[in-house]
Protein backbone atom coordinates (compact mmCIF):
# COMPACT_ATOMS: atom_id res chain seq x y z
CA UNK A 1 0.00 0.00 0.00
CA UNK A 2 1.76 2.91 -1.10
CA UNK A 3 -0.97 6.08 -1.37
CA UNK A 4 0.56 8.02 1.38
CA UNK A 5 4.67 8.30 1.40
CA UNK A 6 7.22 10.09 3.16
CA UNK A 7 10.85 9.58 1.05
CA UNK A 8 12.56 10.92 3.64
CA UNK A 9 13.55 8.66 6.96
CA UNK A 10 15.04 11.30 8.50
CA UNK A 11 16.01 15.16 8.83
CA UNK A 12 17.90 16.39 11.54
CA UNK A 13 17.51 20.50 12.51
CA UNK A 14 19.24 23.46 14.53
CA UNK A 15 17.59 24.16 17.59
CA UNK A 16 15.37 27.40 16.06
CA UNK A 17 15.70 27.00 12.44
CA UNK A 18 12.91 25.42 10.37
CA UNK A 19 11.59 22.47 9.98
CA UNK A 20 10.47 20.61 6.82
CA UNK A 21 8.64 17.41 6.38
CA UNK A 22 7.13 16.21 3.36
CA UNK A 23 4.70 13.49 2.44
CA UNK A 24 3.64 12.64 -1.33
CA UNK A 25 0.00 10.64 -2.16
CA UNK A 26 -1.25 9.18 -5.02
CA UNK A 27 -5.37 8.90 -4.20
CA UNK A 28 -7.08 11.28 -5.50
CA UNK A 29 -10.15 10.64 -2.84
CA UNK A 30 -8.90 12.12 0.40
CA UNK A 31 -10.46 14.04 1.95
CA UNK A 32 -8.28 15.12 4.90
CA UNK A 33 -4.45 15.29 5.49
CA UNK A 34 -2.83 14.52 9.07
CA UNK A 35 0.14 14.94 10.87
CA UNK A 36 1.01 12.80 13.68
CA UNK A 37 3.56 13.14 15.73
CA UNK A 38 5.46 9.73 17.78
CA UNK A 39 7.27 8.72 20.58
CA UNK A 40 9.14 5.53 21.33
CA UNK A 41 6.69 3.02 23.25
CA UNK A 42 3.56 5.79 22.85
CA UNK A 43 1.12 5.37 20.50
CA UNK A 44 0.91 8.61 17.57
CA UNK A 45 -0.47 11.58 18.53
CA UNK A 46 -2.69 14.01 16.64
CA UNK A 47 -1.03 17.50 15.45
CA UNK A 48 -2.30 19.00 12.82
CA UNK A 49 -5.01 18.15 9.87
CA UNK A 50 -5.91 20.19 6.77
CA UNK A 51 -9.28 19.60 4.54
CA UNK A 52 -8.68 18.91 0.76
CA UNK A 53 -10.46 21.68 -0.25
CA UNK A 54 -8.18 24.56 1.41
CA UNK A 55 -3.91 25.00 1.01
CA UNK A 56 -2.66 26.04 4.24
CA UNK A 57 -3.62 25.44 7.95
CA UNK A 58 -1.82 26.82 10.74
CA UNK A 59 -1.63 26.05 14.49
CA UNK A 60 0.95 27.81 16.49
CA UNK A 61 4.61 26.93 15.17
CA UNK A 62 2.86 23.94 13.30
CA UNK A 63 1.71 24.56 9.56
CA UNK A 64 0.47 22.34 7.21
CA UNK A 65 1.11 23.07 3.23
CA UNK A 66 -1.34 21.56 0.43
CA UNK A 67 -0.57 21.52 -2.85
CA UNK A 68 -3.20 19.14 -4.95
CA UNK A 69 -1.98 19.23 -8.05
CA UNK A 70 1.06 18.32 -7.38
CA UNK A 71 -0.16 15.62 -4.70
CA UNK A 72 2.17 16.84 -2.36
CA UNK A 73 1.82 18.32 1.64
CA UNK A 74 4.39 19.40 3.89
CA UNK A 75 4.39 20.44 8.08
CA UNK A 76 6.32 23.20 8.77
CA UNK A 77 7.46 23.71 12.25
CA UNK A 78 9.13 27.24 13.27
CA UNK A 79 11.17 27.03 15.55
CA UNK A 80 12.17 23.58 15.85
CA UNK A 81 12.48 23.11 19.44
CA UNK A 82 14.53 19.81 21.42
CA UNK A 83 11.30 18.78 22.48
CA UNK A 84 10.00 17.94 18.78
CA UNK A 85 12.72 15.39 17.78
CA UNK A 86 10.37 12.56 17.36
CA UNK A 87 9.17 10.11 13.99
CA UNK A 88 6.61 12.22 12.20
CA UNK A 89 3.89 10.47 9.96
CA UNK A 90 1.88 12.12 7.32
CA UNK A 91 -1.84 10.66 7.15
CA UNK A 92 -4.53 10.86 4.33
CA UNK A 93 -8.46 9.85 5.37
CA UNK A 94 -10.82 9.09 2.91
CA UNK A 95 -14.37 7.47 4.16
CA UNK A 96 -13.90 5.40 7.30
CA UNK A 97 -9.85 4.40 7.12
CA UNK A 98 -6.72 6.34 7.75
CA UNK A 99 -3.37 5.53 5.63
CA UNK A 100 0.22 6.37 6.99
CA UNK A 101 3.01 7.11 5.57
CA UNK A 102 6.37 5.41 6.71
CA UNK A 103 7.49 8.58 8.76
CA UNK A 104 9.89 10.39 8.84
CA UNK A 105 12.11 10.86 12.51
CA UNK A 106 12.95 14.70 13.01
CA UNK A 107 16.14 15.19 15.00
CA UNK A 108 16.63 18.63 16.48
CA UNK A 109 19.52 19.54 17.87
CA UNK A 110 20.42 22.19 20.86
CA UNK B 1 -7.30 14.97 29.21
CA UNK B 2 -9.01 11.62 28.09
CA UNK B 3 -7.37 8.63 26.44
CA UNK B 4 -7.53 5.66 24.72
CA UNK B 5 -6.42 2.62 27.24
CA UNK B 6 -4.64 -0.88 25.78
CA UNK B 7 -4.08 -3.85 27.34
CA UNK B 8 -1.38 -5.92 27.67
CA UNK B 9 1.30 -3.46 26.73
CA UNK B 10 2.92 -7.09 26.07
CA UNK B 11 1.70 -10.42 25.19
CA UNK B 12 4.30 -13.19 24.39
CA UNK B 13 1.96 -16.70 22.38
CA UNK B 14 3.07 -19.28 20.68
CA UNK B 15 2.20 -19.51 17.30
CA UNK B 16 -1.30 -20.89 16.66
CA UNK B 17 -2.63 -19.52 19.59
CA UNK B 18 -5.40 -17.11 20.02
CA UNK B 19 -4.64 -13.67 21.17
CA UNK B 20 -7.50 -11.16 22.26
CA UNK B 21 -5.96 -7.69 22.39
CA UNK B 22 -8.16 -5.20 24.53
CA UNK B 23 -8.83 -1.94 24.49
CA UNK B 24 -11.06 0.68 26.03
CA UNK B 25 -11.61 4.46 23.95
CA UNK B 26 -12.73 7.30 25.35
CA UNK B 27 -16.22 7.27 26.30
CA UNK B 28 -17.83 9.81 23.98
CA UNK B 29 -16.28 8.73 21.06
CA UNK B 30 -18.24 6.81 18.38
CA UNK B 31 -15.43 5.63 16.03
CA UNK B 32 -13.04 2.63 16.71
CA UNK B 33 -9.54 1.34 14.91
CA UNK B 34 -6.86 -1.16 15.10
CA UNK B 35 -3.79 -0.02 13.24
CA UNK B 36 -0.24 -2.44 13.73
CA UNK B 37 3.57 -1.37 12.81
CA UNK B 38 5.59 -4.40 12.31
CA UNK B 39 9.34 -3.25 13.91
CA UNK B 40 10.86 -0.97 11.75
CA UNK B 41 8.01 -0.50 9.23
CA UNK B 42 4.90 1.92 8.46
CA UNK B 43 1.86 1.40 10.73
CA UNK B 44 -0.96 -0.11 9.22
CA UNK B 45 -4.96 0.35 9.43
CA UNK B 46 -6.63 -3.08 10.18
CA UNK B 47 -10.36 -1.90 10.58
CA UNK B 48 -12.52 0.54 11.59
CA UNK B 49 -15.76 -0.19 13.26
CA UNK B 50 -18.62 2.39 14.06
CA UNK B 51 -22.39 0.97 15.69
CA UNK B 52 -21.21 -2.02 16.66
CA UNK B 53 -20.34 -3.50 13.06
CA UNK B 54 -17.23 -3.06 10.61
CA UNK B 55 -17.19 -0.11 8.38
CA UNK B 56 -13.94 -0.51 6.62
CA UNK B 57 -11.29 -3.18 6.70
CA UNK B 58 -7.95 -3.51 5.03
CA UNK B 59 -6.63 -6.94 3.09
CA UNK B 60 -4.63 -7.43 6.35
CA UNK B 61 -7.28 -8.03 8.08
CA UNK B 62 -8.55 -11.48 6.94
CA UNK B 63 -10.52 -14.42 8.96
CA UNK B 64 -8.01 -14.69 10.98
CA UNK B 65 -9.06 -11.40 12.75
CA UNK B 66 -11.73 -10.31 14.31
CA UNK B 67 -13.37 -7.54 16.52
CA UNK B 68 -15.85 -6.84 19.33
CA UNK B 69 -17.19 -4.49 21.48
CA UNK B 70 -19.13 -6.57 23.91
CA UNK B 71 -20.04 -4.21 26.57
CA UNK B 72 -20.05 -0.62 25.66
CA UNK B 73 -16.72 0.34 26.95
CA UNK B 74 -14.21 -2.29 25.58
CA UNK B 75 -13.29 -2.86 21.70
CA UNK B 76 -11.13 -5.77 21.14
CA UNK B 77 -8.94 -7.56 18.68
CA UNK B 78 -8.56 -11.05 17.99
CA UNK B 79 -6.59 -13.03 16.38
CA UNK B 80 -7.79 -16.65 16.14
CA UNK B 81 -4.81 -18.26 15.45
CA UNK B 82 -1.67 -16.73 15.66
CA UNK B 83 1.41 -16.60 12.74
CA UNK B 84 4.92 -15.50 13.78
CA UNK B 85 4.61 -12.99 10.63
CA UNK B 86 1.37 -11.40 13.26
CA UNK B 87 4.30 -9.78 15.53
CA UNK B 88 4.03 -6.45 15.83
CA UNK B 89 2.57 -3.09 18.09
CA UNK B 90 -0.71 -2.72 18.34
CA UNK B 91 -2.59 0.28 17.97
CA UNK B 92 -6.46 1.01 18.92
CA UNK B 93 -7.44 4.54 18.39
CA UNK B 94 -10.72 6.28 18.83
CA UNK B 95 -12.36 9.44 16.97
CA UNK B 96 -15.52 11.47 18.20
CA UNK B 97 -16.26 12.01 14.08
CA UNK B 98 -15.88 9.78 10.89
CA UNK B 99 -14.74 13.27 9.58
CA UNK B 100 -11.16 13.35 9.25
CA UNK B 101 -9.92 16.66 10.65
CA UNK B 102 -10.21 15.50 14.34
CA UNK B 103 -8.04 13.20 14.09
CA UNK B 104 -7.44 9.97 15.84
CA UNK B 105 -6.72 9.71 19.55
CA UNK B 106 -4.17 6.06 19.87
CA UNK B 107 -3.90 4.62 22.60
CA UNK B 108 0.09 3.23 23.74
CA UNK B 109 -0.59 -0.18 21.68
CA UNK B 110 0.26 -3.46 22.84
CA UNK B 111 3.33 -5.40 21.72
CA UNK B 112 2.82 -8.74 20.87
CA UNK B 113 5.37 -11.18 19.96
CA UNK B 114 4.56 -14.62 18.37
CA UNK B 115 7.31 -17.58 19.23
Amino acid sequence: DQQVKQNSPSLSVQEGRISILNCDYTNSMFDYFLWYKKYPAEGPTFLISISSIKDKNEDGRFTVFLNKSAKHLSLHIVPSQPGDSAVYFCAASARRDMRFGAGTRLTVKP
Amino acid sequence: EPEVTQTPSHQVTQMGQEVILRCVPISNHLYFYWYRQILGQKVEFLVSFYNNEISEKSEIFDDQFSVERPDGSNFTLKIRSTKLEDSAMYFCASSVSSEGSYGYTFGSGTRLTVV
